[in-house]
């Protein structure tokens, strides 16, 4: 079956502008989290997604946010953009909330200038 | 935000070799999970622990909860040039809670 996708791969923002990245889970998983993924900080959790409601959220300022469709496909967002936002967008997927056992799509590599 | 101690950050090994490396928290977790990313994708799941104890194997890949629920190992045995990436472990408390990720081992297969 397709696997968790991610959509743009890539792209390039100047400071001050705002992104939106698109994930789609794999069929039949119900909840989305969002990792950022840094040289310097490695994996961070940004926020999850159930039943279109947040359920948990990592320490980032409010400029980045979230939701999810009742189809399941989730977007997020970051406003006024900071060169510090530079990083790998990556999502996850899984069946059920209750699991560390996540499939992820292969990122979104945000640049900003 | 809290990252979990992988050691060694890098290694370099010939093919054939095996591989030891593990991942030390502060504080205890009840799930302990490793993955492994390639350049460019996603991080993959190779082995989830549930137990304190547990040893658990995945092909050549062998994976253990440390008995005080703060460290946890993977082995990999006759390491091939697909195991070169970047292996991540990963702690969680409780099953509806965020995963914490290490810092991450490099491995590269020395040719």
């Amino acid at each position: 079956k397709a696997g968790v996708t991610q959509t743009p791969r890539y792209l390039i923002k100047t400071r001050g502008q705002q992104v939106t990245l698109s994930c789609s889970p794999i069929s039949g998983h119900r909840s989305v989290s969002w990792y950022q993924q840094t040289p310097g900080q490695g994996l961070q959790f940004l926020f999850e997604y159930f039943s279109e409601t947040q359920r948990n959220k990592g320490n980032f300022p409010g400029r980045f946010s979230g939701r999810q469709f009742s189809n399941s496909r989730s977007e997020m967002n970051v406003s006024t953009l900071e060169l510090g936002d530079s990083a790998l967008y990556l999502c996850a997927s899984s069946i059920q909330r209750n699991t560390g056992e996540l499939f992820f799509g292969e990122g979104s590599r945000l640049t900003v200038l | 935000g809290q990252q979990l101690n992988q050691s060694p950050q890098s290694m370099f090994i010939q093919e054939g070799e095996d591989v030891s490396m593990n991942c030390t928290s502060s504080s205890i977790f009840n799930t302990w999970l490793w993955y492994k990313q390639d350049p460019g994708e996603g991080p993959v799941l190779l082995i989830a622990l549930y137990k304190a104890g547990e040893l658990t194997s995945n092909g050549r890949l062998t994976a253990q909860f440390g008995i005080t629920r703060k460290d946890s190992f993977l082995n990999i045995s006759a390491s091939i040039p697909s195991d070169v990436g970047i292996y991540f472990c990963a702690g969680q408390l409780f099953g509806n809670e965020k995963l914490t990720f290490g810092t991450g081992t490099r491995l590269t297969i020395i040719p």
